[in-house]
Order: C-alpha cells, then sequence, then structure tokens
C-alpha cells in the first residue's frame, strides 16, 4: 500500500483554468504538507496542516488554497493558473509534528 | 530569512570512491537535519537524519556530522555505487509547532562505473 498518494500524477491545462491535487496518507499522521519544486529543482515548502487546522502559510498566492477535509487528507486548488504554476507538486505527512517527514509520489503540472 | 546553502551543486566520483556533500543554515534553532535522496522522476526520500543532540550518525556507507556552533552539517557516502547516482538535498527544521523543512539547493551525484 503506498503511504502517501497523490493524484493525478500528471496535470496538463491552459491557462487561466482551475484545478485541483488531492493528497491522501494512511499513516496515521496527524500533520500534512505541500511543497513546491520548480524546474532547477528547489523544494520549497507552500502550507502545512495538523489535524485539519493551518500552522504554515508561506508566502504563496492565494489563488492557492489547501483544503483537508480530516487528518488523512489534504488537497490544493489552484485558481487562474499561470505559466508560472508549472512544476512539481509534492505532499508529505509527519507523526503530529514529528520530524520525520514522507512524501508522495509527486503530481507533474504543466501550465500551457 | 532561513536559508540553507548547500555544496557543490554537481559532484561526479569514480566506482567505490567517497562522496562528501555540505550544507550550512542559518536558523539558529534548527534542530533537526535530515537527508533525503530523489532519483530521477522520483519522490524525496529520507536516507539518514541527525537531530541537534549528537555530532555523528552512522548507517552502513552513509555518515552525516553536524558541527552545531559553525551550523554546518555534511553527508559522507563511502564506497560509492553507481545504484547512488540522484539527487541529494539536505535540509533544516525547528520541528514542533513550525517544523517545516527548508531544503538546501540539491547536489547531482554522478556515480561513474
Amino acid at each position: 500500500d503506498t503511504a502517501v498518494s497523490q493524484t493525478p500524477k500528471y496535470l496538463v491545462t491552459q491557462m487561466g483554468n482551475d484545478k485541483s491535487i488531492k493528497c491522501e496518507q494512511n499513516l496515521g499522521h496527524d500533520t500534512m504538507y505541500w511543497y513546491k519544486q520548480d524546474s532547477k529543482k528547489f523544494l520549497k515548502i507552500m502550507f502545512s496542516y495538523n489535524n485539519k487546522e493551518l500552522i504554515i502559510n508561506e508566502t504563496v498566492p492565494n489563488r492557492f488554497s489547501p483544503k483537508s477535509p480530516d487528518k488523512a487528507h489534504l488537497n490544493l486548488h489552484i485558481n487562474s493558473l499561470e505559466l508560472g504554476d508549472s512544476a512539481v507538486y509534492f505532499c508529505a505527512s509527519s507523526q503530529n509534528r514529528g520530524d520525520i517527514q514522507y512524501f508522495g509520489a509527486g503530481t507533474r503540472l504543466s501550465v500551457l | 530569512g532561513e536559508n540553507v546553502e548547500q555544496h557543490p551543486s554537481t559532484l561526479s566520483v569514480q566506482e567505490g570512491d567517497s562522496a562528501v556533500i555540505k550544507c550550512t543554515y542559518s536558523d539558529s534553532a534548527s534542530n533537526y537535519f535530515p537527508w533525503y535522496k530523489q532519483e530521477l522522476g522520483k519522490r524525496p526520500q529520507l536516507i539518514i537524519d541527525i537531530r541537534s543532540n549528537v555530532g555523528e550518525k552512522k548507517d552502513q556507507r552513509i555518515a552525516v556530522t553536524l558541527n552545531k556552533t559553525a551550523k554546518h552539517f555534511s553527508l559522507h557516502i563511502t564506497e560509492t555505487q553507481p545504484e547512488d547516482s540522484a539527487v541529494y538535498f539536505c535540509a533544516a527544521s525547528r520541528g514542533g509547532a513550525t517544523n517545516k523543512l527548508i531544503f538546501g539547493t540539491g547536489t547531482l551525484l554522478a556515480v561513474q562505473p
């Protein structure tokens, strides 16, 4: 069983569209994260939720809105997609704000 | 702000040689330092980590050292193998309520057979 799973794996869309990426973890963890990896491979945190509560919100445009319906799920909705949003988005989870973070397989978003 | 510098950006070694990757962090409150390996097109995977109460940790062919005074930490891979070829990321975190990983810029390691 995949511990942290993301869907879709690939997402190709036009500028201006709205899209969502879903993440689920079956590790029983309380904390989930979204990271963005750009074309130069830089990995940067975007958001973190602990038990459905937003605890980290980096300087991310408000076109990005995370939603956590329960502690096992953290979805990322992106409005009005721009070319610069093209990247790989990784979801991760850790146990109750613990140190070790486990990453999903990533979603490669291409905005045309 | 919080920053982690990582060097070198690329490293090419012969199979069997050792490889060393170095990182420097800026946030003196950091107390957790993981290393992730990312193969092409795959997810980052934790290979080793160290907490601020120890200076060195080993796991078979890999080791990490930490110098809290200098705010440096390093990854050492001995007897490198072609399957060690990947991008390696260091990271630093305060842990606890603000457990966000601040990643270094990555090192592309190529092990030549």
